[in-house]
């Protein structure tokens, strides 16, 4: 079975600190997403990846494809980064998201 | 330049009644792609829709249906509710068929069955 494995599922951390969250698929992928998800339930796509690594502002995300593994890093933590991370990827042979399971951050200042 | 709207954000249904959700995407976006969001299952798949075609679907029930109009606008449709059917529903629009240019996702409509 075509699974999506996220972790930690739970990250608590002090505002400042850096953050890796990883995400881990079992067969190939055309695509990997990040996405975040506010209490409330809107989502946000925060990257798009097939290669390599990619960063806006704090935030950075990187891919193994040999590895068929990504981490999302924050660095410098903010309480405006609380809320739930989503790594989702489209299989090979096919265009839909498979989600993992999330992981929910809380940063406390 | 307006985001995805999904109408309406909240709805409560009884049991053996069927629901229509709407789904107007980011103008110019033509694929419009559908999930379903429990506290147990996380977020499935439900189906993608790109020039009135459904493209993709997921694993559900058939009382589980959409369409895409001529505008890319779309809406999902369940028949028969059950408690199950209790999620948030959250769609998504994207230029093209996949995310090879990525998604933009509605707010969600939050439907509770009772």
């Amino acid at each position: 079975k075509n699974e999506v494995e996220q972790s930690p599922q739970n990250l608590t951390a002090q505002e400042g600190e850096f953050i890796t969250i990883n995400c881990s698929y079992s067969v190939g992928i055309s695509a990997l997403h990040w996405l975040q998800q506010h209490p409330g339930g809107g989502i946000v796509s925060l990257f798009m990846l097939s290669s390599g690594k990619k960063k806006h502002g704090r935030l950075i995300a990187t891919i193994n494809i040999q590895e068929k593994h990504s981490s999302l890093h924050i660095t410098a933590s903010h309480p405006r980064d609380s809320a739930v991370y989503i790594c989702a990827v489209e299989w090979d042979s096919g265009y839909a998201l498979n989600f993992g399971k999330g992981t929910s951050l809380l940063v406390t200042p | 330049k307006a985001g995805v709207t999904q109408t309406p954000r909240y709805l409560i249904k009884t049991r053996g009644q069927q629901v229509t959700l709407s789904c107007s995407p980011i103008s110019g976006h033509r694929s419009v792609s559908w999930y379903q969001q429990t506290p147990g299952q996380g977020l499935q798949f439900l189906f993608e829709y790109f020039s009135e075609t459904q493209r993709n679907k997921g694993n559900f029930p058939g009382r589980f249906s959409g369409r895409q109009f001529s505008n890319s606008r779309s809406e999902m449709n369940v028949s028969t509710l059950e408690l199950g059917d209790s999620a948030l529903y959250l769609c998504a629009s994207s230029l093209a068929l996949g995310g090879g240019y990525g998604y933009t996702f509605g707010s969600g409509t939050r439907l509770t069955v009772v």
